[in-house]
């Protein structure tokens, strides 16, 4: 069965630096989604993204984010300059296209610490 | 925006016991979908149900979406059963974006 994937699974990066956490959404999904969840808080929705384009963002999802389809099959998350505050689980998810149909599926996650 | 109410926000089982986790929200959906978080932080999809009723082994799930609340039950407990199940809702009007609820986190005694 197709799965969304996440690479890396853990990233540790100083407070001030670049990342980018990778997702490869399944292949005939159109629908992708960045969700995060603070150590023992509940999962909050960052940013939607279809057709080459932000749908739909949060009030998280600042300047310092950016979201990208570089090619056809991955799609990415840029955080410009972390904070301590972005060390978080960031989950990846994906949904096909057509009416009816709205049921997510979710990647793994990558588990970003901020030192 | 849509919000999301789970009960309760703890449960300690005995393996092999029944329970029933409720899933509230204030407005109608056309997403549900419920989750295990397991121990490595994974979210787990355990149902896509914005209504009717489905199961899947021990784990069955009801969303009565006229009255805003979907049940997810777990029978004859396990050990693995343990960790935190989340409810999340979407609707069109807010993009179809997954509103989560705050999780009820389930332990079961061997």
């Amino acid at each position: 069965e197709p799965e969304v994937t996440q690479t890396p699974s853990h990233q540790v990066t100083q407070m001030g630096q670049e990342v980018i956490l990778r997702c490869v959404p399944i292949s005939n999904h159109l629908y992708f989604y960045w969700y995060r969840q603070i150590l023992g808080q509940k999962v909050e929705f960052l940013v939607s993204f279809y057709n080459n384009e932000i749908s739909e963002k949060s009030e998280i999802f600042d300047d310092q984010f950016s979201v990208e389809r570089p090619d056809g099959s991955n799609f990415t998350l840029k955080i410009r300059s972390t904070k301590l505050e972005d060390s978080a689980m960031y989950f990846c998810a994906s949904r096909k296209p057509g009416q009816g149909i709205y049921e997510q599926y979710f990647g793994p996650g990558t588990r970003l610490t901020v030192t | 925006g849509i919000q999301v109410e789970q009960s309760p926000p703890d449960l300690i089982l005995q393996e092999g016991a029944n329970s029933t986790l409720r899933c509230n929200f204030s407005d109608s959906v056309n997403n549900l979908q419920w989750f295990h978080q397991n121990p490595w932080g994974q979210l787990i999809n355990l149902f896509y149900i914005p209504s009717g009723t489905k199961q899947n082994g021990r784990l069955s799930a009801t969303t009565v979406a006229t009255e805003r609340y979907s049940l997810l039950y777990i029978s004859s407990s396990q050990t693995t059963d343990s960790g935190v199940y989340f409810c999340a809702v979407g609707d069109k009007a807010a993009g179809n974006k997954l509103t989560f609820g705050g999780g009820t986190r389930v332990l079961v005694k061997p």
